[in-house]
């Protein structure tokens, strides 16, 4: 299978609402990375994790290495969240070469 | 401002023309890399270089080459262009001891083969 599968591959929800988007590996892995690509196409680093939790505002992201998944929370959703997320982890260490899941398209409506 | 930069922005072509994509960063990182998006969104690597030397070549196709000065900067030539380019490519920096922390992509390079 794909060493990151990335799920849903689409979520809408309305503006306030909150959710959560995931990622599994088939191996455990050194660390994640989620980026959000916005409509003009630019991939923003939201997170990097190599263990445990962190957040930032209204997004939160956990990495279970052991479990071998991840997740990006997102509470209090707002326009500005529409875009892709993508998960990315790096299977081959010092290289920097990312394998990235498929992306979930998040949608906000008002 | 530090960042990763990228031109052209958007380019169209026909099939069989040679396209040559510019990429820097002023990050001072030591780390470069050029990756291909394609129309469903799928993101794969294609190249990667550290302080001018080539360390991942994914399998791609002999016309892509990637042409790095210094550190800070790294080309993307396609010779012959086939209608299966037509993609976004993104480059992006990184420190080669940090790898997962200080990743940072430029907005990307639009092609269309036609």
């Amino acid at each position: 299978g794909m060493p990151v599968e990335q799920n849903p591959p689409a979520l809408s929800l309305y503006e306030g609402a909150e959710s959560g988007l995931r990622c599994n590996f088939s191996t455990t892995m050194k660390g994640v990375q989620w980026f959000q690509q916005n409509h003009r196409g630019r991939l923003i680093t939201l997170f990097y994790l190599a263990q445990g939790t962190k957040e930032n505002g209204r997004l939160k992201s956990t990495f279970n290495s052991k479990e071998r998944y991840s997740t990006l929370h997102i509470k209090d959703a707002q326009l500005e969240d529409s875009g892709t997320y993508f998960c990315a982890v790096d299977m081959n260490y010092n290289q920097g070469k990312l394998i990235f899941g498929q992306g979930t398209k998040l949608s906000i409506k008002p | 401002e530090t960042a990763v930069f990228q031109t052209p922005n958007y380019h169209v072509t026909q099939v069989g023309n040679e396209v040559s994509f510019n990429c820097k960063q002023t990050l001072g990182h030591d780390t470069m890399y050029w990756y291909k998006q394609d129309s469903k969104k799928l993101l794969k690597i294609m190249f990667s270089y550290n302080n001018k030397q080539l360390i991942v070549n994914e399998t791609v196709p002999r016309r892509f080459s990637p042409q790095s000065s210094d550190k800070a900067h790294l080309n993307l030539r396609i010779k012959s262009v086939e209608p299966e380019d037509s993609a976004v490519y993104l480059c992006a920096s990184s420190t080669r001891d940090r790898v997962n922390s200080d990743y940072t992509f430029g907005s990307g390079t639009r092609l269309l083969v036609i």
